[in-house]
């Protein structure tokens, strides 16, 4: 089975503070995602990444950056947290044009 | 960019058959995908297509017609179990990589 493990299902961080969002994959995949994800506003794409050291912004990229040093993790940086980056945010991770996504867990992120 | 609307929202009771709708707008569209996602857990593919017509997997049918931008899913006979939320998602292959949108999700209720 592929795996997509976030590392951490609840995170709480203060305001102005830098945080990590990790997210390693098992399956050799090229593409790898992050998405937040708020009520009634779907899955909105902040970065995506179709390679070691290659990422793309998605369509809400602005505060996040994204890292990409392995094939296998792909991390998600918020460079000073604000209170409405509180959210849901999933990494997902997928092969060619014409596969599935495969989604972690997610983690709750909450800024104070 | 992309943009893909569906409805927020359907209730119906068990054995009935819903439709969800998506229509979409992409600059290089490649494919129309579902996802499932329950209440607290991560989404799920259901299915994919890139032509137009119709693909059924079990009780779950999705379509597409590319002239028309739009696309649905078919859920039949419904089981309680099929109460989550539903999304559509497109690939973009004019964006560098594998740019996966999803729509806002549609929350399905099923009643007794």
């Amino acid at each position: 089975d592929v795996k997509v493990t976030q590392s951490s299902r609840y995170l709480v961080k203060r305001t102005g503070e830098k945080v990590f969002l990790e997210c390693v994959q098992d399956m050799d995949h090229e593409n790898m995602f992050w998405y937040r994800q708020d009520p009634g506003l779907g899955l909105r794409l902040i970065y995506f990444s179709y390679d070691v050291k290659m990422k793309e912004k998605g369509d809400i990229p602005e505060g996040y950056s994204v890292s990409r040093e392995k094939k296998e993790r792909f991390s998600l940086i918020l460079e000073s947290a604000s209170t409405n980056q509180t959210s849901m945010y999933l990494c997902a991770s997928g092969a060619g044009l014409n596969t599935e996504a495969f989604f972690g867990q997610g983690t709750r992120l909450t800024v104070v | 960019g992309q943009s893909l609307e569906q409805p927020s929202e359907v209730t119906a009771v068990e054995g009935a058959i819903v439709q969800i709708n998506c229509t979409y707008q992409t600059s290089g569209f490649y494919g129309l995908s579902w996802y499932q996602q329950h209440d607290g857990g991560a989404p799920t593919f259901l299915s994919y297509n890139a032509l137009d017509g119709l693909e059924e997997t079990g009780r779950f049918s999705s379509f597409l017609s590319r002239s028309d931008s739009y696309g649905y899913l078919l859920l039949q006979e419904l089981q309680m179990k099929d109460s989550a939320s539903y999304f559509c998602a497109v690939r973009d292959i004019r964006a560098a990589g594998n740019k996966l949108t999803f729509g806002g999700g549609t929350r399905v209720l099923v009643k007794p």
